[in-house]
């Protein structure tokens, strides 16, 4: 399965809303779908898996939706630290993740 | 809290192989994945390879077949990522990551990644 991810560079300002889209070559079965987030210097952070359900200790402005072969990541009202790159992976029989989405301040 | 603590930074010569272990502690380690992933310079996040210790059945990505070899050590808790035949293009930060849930592959846990330069 390859993962697309859109778009490449997004530049926001704190307290927009965000969407991030993450097209999979082929039906993501059982909605085996995370995202994480990555900051300079940090390993990944897991953020969602399941598509939708949120990771221990990840506030509710995070939320994630999708099925089949379209998912999103959705960011309410950004925080100055929500500002870092975002990967899909898919994490069925075939593990992959996505070329990864930055966000940047405005 | 589970901790995966990997070991230090390698400098290899291009055709040489090289080894990374991912020692984990804190938390069960026989039934949880342990994924290795890579970042080269700039790039993203690369899906190498992975085994559940207790199935001690690794599974490998179609690019790294043939070049890569996971095991994992039950006495010690530890996992190794050995990849062969270096190329410069293998330089990169190569982290494992642990399964978050019973036989799960998404990860909640990290390493603090190993950084492999690949260098005449």
């Amino acid at each position: 399965i390859v993962l697309t991810q859109s778009p490449g560079t997004l530049s926001l300002s704190p307290g927009e809303r965000v969407t991030l889209s993450c097209r999979a070559s082929e039906t993501v079965t059982s909605n085996y779908l995370a995202w994480y987030q990555q900051k300079p210097g940090q390993a990944p952070r897991l953020l969602i898996y399941g598509a939708s359900d949120r990771a221990t200790g990840i506030p509710d402005r995070f939320s994630g939706s999708g099925s089949g072969t379209d998912f999103t990541l959705t960011i309410t009202r950004l925080e100055p630290e929500d500002f870092a790159v975002y990967y899909c992976h898919h994490y069925g029989s075939s593990r992959t993740f996505g070329q990864g989405a930055r966000l940047e301040i405005k | 809290q589970v901790q995966l603590v990997q070991s230090g930074a390698e400098v290899k010569k291009p055709g040489s192989s090289v080894k990374v272990s991912c020692k984990a502690s804190g938390g069960p380690f026989s039934s949880y994945a342990i994924s290795w992933v890579r970042q080269a310079p700039g790039q993203g996040l690369e899906w190498m390879g992975g085994i559940i210790p207790m199935f001690d059945a690794p599974n490998y990505a179609q690019k790294f077949q043939g070049r890569v070899t996971i095991v994992a050590d039950k006495s010690t808790s530890t996992v190794y990522m050995e990849l062969s035949s270096l190329r410069s293009d293998d330089t990169a930060v190569y982290y494992c990551a642990r399964g978050s849930r019973f036989l799960e592959w998404f990860n909640d846990n990290w390493g603090q990644g190993t950084l492999v330069t690949v260098s005449s």
